[in-house]
């Protein structure tokens, strides 16, 4: 089963607000890592948060990790249609080498 | 461009049928993992080596094989072939192969059996 899980399913916006996704994960982790895929396309890796970090900006993009609540959300501010993608959330379980995918929001960006 | 590279792009054959997916990591990268994505399963880690030795194994069927030679590049073989497994094939890769990095991934083999 999937170690992650990505809250809303699907989140349609326009261009200009913002976007925010959640994850949540079920056991410990070392870090937690946020990618980017374009339809039928490879992921893009866009941040990594550690487990002793609570949040992390890159660009238009910021970060929280709750481990308390085994969550974190990805906020895009200020969208734009080029930011139409399929974000996932991935976890390295403690011990493990691999990551662990979540099912993926689908983020469309109304020009 | 990641700089990992898939060949081929794309691969249509039938069932039963045999077929050899190959992936060259990013220079320098030791590790390499490969995945599944399909529409009903998401993204699945199916097997992970470094530097020639199979790391970590994840939902990978016994009619799937994978290796990873001395130049790096990797192949997964994926035999007696079955409409289900239509999907798309990742390979990524990262330097030390632990799951603190960041891995980089190819484009894609996106295979259909029919």
């Amino acid at each position: 089963s999937q170690q992650g899980e990505e809250d809303p399913q699907a989140l349609s916006i326009q261009e200009g607000e913002n976007a925010t996704m959640n994850c949540s994960y079920k056991t410990s982790i070392n870090n937690l890592q946020w990618y980017r895929q374009n339809s039928g396309r490879g992921l893009v890796h866009l941040i990594l948060i550690r487990s002793n970090e609570r949040e992390k900006h890159s660009g238009r993009l910021r970060v929280t990790l709750d481990t308390s609540k085994k969550s974190s959300s990805l906020l895009i501010t200020a969208s734009r249609a080029a930011d139409t993608a399929s974000y996932f959330c991935a976890t390295d379980l403690t011990g493990a080498n691999n990551l662990f995918f979540g099912t993926g929001t689908r983020l469309t960006v109304i020009p | 461009d990641s700089g990992v590279t898939q060949t081929p792009k794309h691969l249509i054959t039938a069932t039963g049928q045999r077929v050899t997916l190959r992936c060259s990591p990013r220079s320098g990268d030791l590790s390499v993992y490969w995945y599944q994505q399909s529409l009903d399963q998401g993204l699945q880690f199916l097997i992970q080596y470094y530097n020639g030795e199979e790391r970590a194994k994840g939902n990978i069927l016994e009619r799937f094989s994978a290796q990873q030679f001395p130049d790096l590049h990797s192949e997964l073989n994926l035999s007696s072939l079955e409409l289900g497994d239509s999907a798309l094939y990742f390979c990524a890769s990262s330097f030390a192969g632990t799951g603190q990095e960041t891995q980089y991934f190819g484009p894609g083999t996106r295979l259909l059996v029919l």
